[in-house]
């Protein structure tokens, strides 16, 4: 089955720093990889996705691409706000028709003034 | 955007009861639900996948018998926690698809 290695937090940031948030999986087949984000007190939303080899997913300034050779979907962003505080999810989903999604642990993000 | 609404947000239970979670897509109409469970510090695990009208489809190793998933309608799912226990307590969050695409706003159980 899939596994996602995804890099621990807590992550604690100044505004305006740089952001990467480290994920790596394993996957049989073409998994899509999706980036979730949970707010506090809120469910999670789909932050970004890529569904093949080299794909960038992008949204509210956050990037990842989708790197076949090393496994990897790592997610940036060159200035994050204070408003970025959140837990951040990685998840590969299973390829074909089989939707399962694997989820990383998740890395809480703060970020000060 | 679409939207699943869970409720409740969190409960307290003691140990020996029941507890039911509900799931309702509130524009939208979900044949299928998928319920996943958190633990501290971990994982979402996917636990079950409902179906509007059939039985659930359970992942390896989740009990059916303790974990009731009752999928009546188009717009409404639920799980039942039967017979809670502490190591129960954990955070339960649903899903609507496609795969991902909605989430619940989950539900921390604590069991006492």
């Amino acid at each position: 089955g899939n596994s996602v290695t995804q890099m621990e937090g807590p992550v604690t940031l100044s505004e305006e720093a740089f952001l990467t948030i480290n994920c790596t999986y394993t996957a049989t087949g073409y998994p899509s990889l999706f980036w979730y984000v949970q707010y506090p007190g809120e469910g999670l939303q789909l932050l970004l996705k890529a569904t093949k080899a080299d794909d960038k997913g992008s949204n509210k300034g956050f990037e990842a691409t989708y790197r076949k050779e090393t496994t990897s979907f790592h997610l940036e962003k060159g200035s994050v706000q204070v408003s970025d505080s959140a837990v951040y999810f990685c998840a590969p989903n299973s390829g074909g028709s089989n939707y399962k999604l694997t989820f990383g642990k998740g890395t809480l993000l703060t970020v000060n003034p | 955007g679409a939207v699943v609404s869970q409720h409740p947000s969190w409960v307290i239970c003691k140990s020996g009861t029941s507890v039911k979670i509900e799931c309702r897509s509130l524009d939208f109409q979900a044949t299928t639900m998928f319920w996943y469970r958190q633990f501290p510090k971990q994982s979402l695990m996917l636990m079950a996948t409902s179906n509007e009208g059939s039985k659930a489809t359970y992942e390896q190793g989740v009990e059916k018998d303790k974990f009731l998933i009752n999928h009546a309608s188009l717009t409404l799912s639920t799980l039942t926690v039967t017979s809670a226990h502490p190591e129960d307590s954990s955070f339960y969050i649903c899903s609507a698809p496609p795969p991902g695409a909605f989430f619940g706003q989950g539900t921390r159980l604590t069991v006492v």
